[in-house]
């Protein structure tokens, strides 16, 4: 059974950091492109991050760039995002997810909650 | 620049048959897309992936109910037989120069 778990969610003020986790299992995860998506209350879907394979490249969205990190390790099947300076706009399920053009396969988790307040 | 145009919201009967749309931006014709289903209180679902040519390849375990197709810059979702679990945001991507793009989603009714 294919699965993708996050955590580390957690209220946190603003400036602050967090580490969300991605726990993958069920597939090749080395194999494929990962990405964290995210979702703002009474937002639509917002792509933030993406990894290659290798963990040679890396993208994100303009508003997290220079503040947010993506990571993975193939031998831990495993993502990560380590989140810096965090603003209350950045509260949002954060969600792994895979979408992959050249396989057309994809597949989500099931999120973790990030909410910057004071 | 690569944008997905996607209606807010639509509505269908129970029983019939629903065609979501999306639209890729001019210069963007021949780029496959994406579909994901946000149904509410769970996590996104992979629907399919819909090429240029209309085919499409379908995600684990995504009925016969739905399928995609596609014609110059749109891309469609097809839905029949709606059920009540089908009421949920639509939405597509597709696959920029190493980002995703989103449309901003279909909210679809089953009346």
């Amino acid at each position: 059974e294919v699965r993708l778990v996050e955590s580390g969610g957690v209220l946190v003020q603003p400036g602050g950091s967090l580490r969300l986790s991605c726990a993958a299992s069920g597939f090749a995860f080395r194999t494929y492109w990962v990405s964290w998506v995210r979702q703002a209350p009474g937002k639509g879907l917002e792509w933030v991050a993406n990894i290659k394979e290798d963990g040679s490249e890396k993208y994100y969205v303009d508003s997290v760039r220079g503040r947010f990190t993506i990571s993975r390790d193939n031998a831990k099947n495993s993502l990560y995002l380590q989140m810096n300076s965090l603003r209350a706009e950045d509260t949002a399920m954060y969600y792994c997810a895979i979408s992959s053009g050249f396989y057309a396969w994809g597949y989500w988790g099931q999120g973790t909650l990030v909410t910057v307040s004071s | 620049q690569l944008v997905l145009t996607q209606s807010p919201s639509t509505s269908a009967s129970l029983g019939a048959s629903v065609k979501l749309i999306c639209t890729l931006s001019s210069g963007h014709n021949n780029y496959a897309i994406a579909w994901h289903q946000r149904q509410p209180e769970k996590g996104p679902r992979y629907l399919m992936k819909v090429n240029n040519d209309g085919s499409h390849i379908k995600g684990d375990g995504i009925p016969d109910r739905f399928s995609g197709s596609s014609s110059g810059a749109e891309r469609y979702l097809t839905i029949s037989s709606l059920q009540s679990e089908d009421e949920a945001d639509y939405y597509c991507q597709t696959w920029g120069t190493g980002a995703w793009v989103f449309g901003g989603g279909t909210k679809l009714t089953v009346l």
